[in-house]
């Protein structure tokens, strides 16, 4: 059974840092892109960023580009998120999500259930 | 690439025929996915290259479209589909998802 399991989140001054993790089973991990995305209270989805199986192809979403970064352990079957300067529109839910391809281009097949990150 | 979804909302009754549409600002050809979300849930994969019905997914949703216009149909809406649907790109990073379009039971 995947299983991606978040954690992380926490309650945070503007202008802080923060790390999520989301560990990773089930699954041969080093087989997939991953993904984060978040979602803020009561709004949609948004893509924050995207990383190949090996790291080679990394993506964000503009409003992050230049303040966090996604990097992956394969060894350890966990994905990161290291968000520098935390602005109060970071506030989200954020969930790590399970690609169906190598790439990072392709549909999301598993979410975890999410860490809270609060701004404020 | 951006994508707008319509309606926002709809409400509609067991047994209609509903239609959601997802318009792309650029053709992705048949790069895009739908999921639907249930509050207090994470999104679940629906259809993804544009009509390819996910495993396990009824057959009452269907996907339709290519370059830059979109449709996911539920042709008889039963009581567990009132939820949010979400169009997703899978074209090139930057990814992005729709709005959204929040069914509710009327």
């Amino acid at each position: 059974e995947v299983q991606l399991v978040e954690s992380g989140g926490n309650l945070v001054q503007p202008g802080r840092a923060l790390r999520l993790s989301c560990a990773a089973s089930g699954f041969n991990f080093d087989d997939f892109a991953m993904h984060w995305v978040r979602q803020a209270p009561g709004k949609g989805l948004e893509w924050v960023s995207g990383i190949s199986w090996d790291s080679v192809s990394i993506g964000y979403a503009d409003s992050v580009k230049g303040r966090f970064t996604i990097s992956r352990d394969n060894a350890k079957k966990s994905l990161y998120l290291q968000m520098n300067n935390l602005r109060l529109e970071d506030t989200a839910l954020y969930y790590c999500a399970k690609d169906t391809s190598v790439a990072g281009t392709s549909p999301i097949d598993y979410w975890g259930q999410g860490t809270l990150v609060t701004v404020s | 690439i951006q994508l707008t979804q319509s309606p926002s909302s709809l409400s509609a009754s067991v047994g209609d025929r509903v239609t959601i549409t997802c318009r792309a600002s650029q053709a992705i050809s048949i790069y895009l996915a739908w999921y639907q979300q249930k509050p207090g849930k994470a999104p679940s994969l629906l259809i993804h290259g544009a009509s390819t019905l996910q495993g396990g997914v009824p057959s009452r949703f269907s996907g339709s479209g290519s370059g830059t216009d979109f449709t996911l149909t539920i042709s008889s809406l039963q009581p567990e589909d009132f939820a949010t649907y979400y169009c997703q790109h899978f074209h090139s990073y930057p990814l992005t998802f729709g709005g959204g379009t929040k069914v509710e039971i009327k």
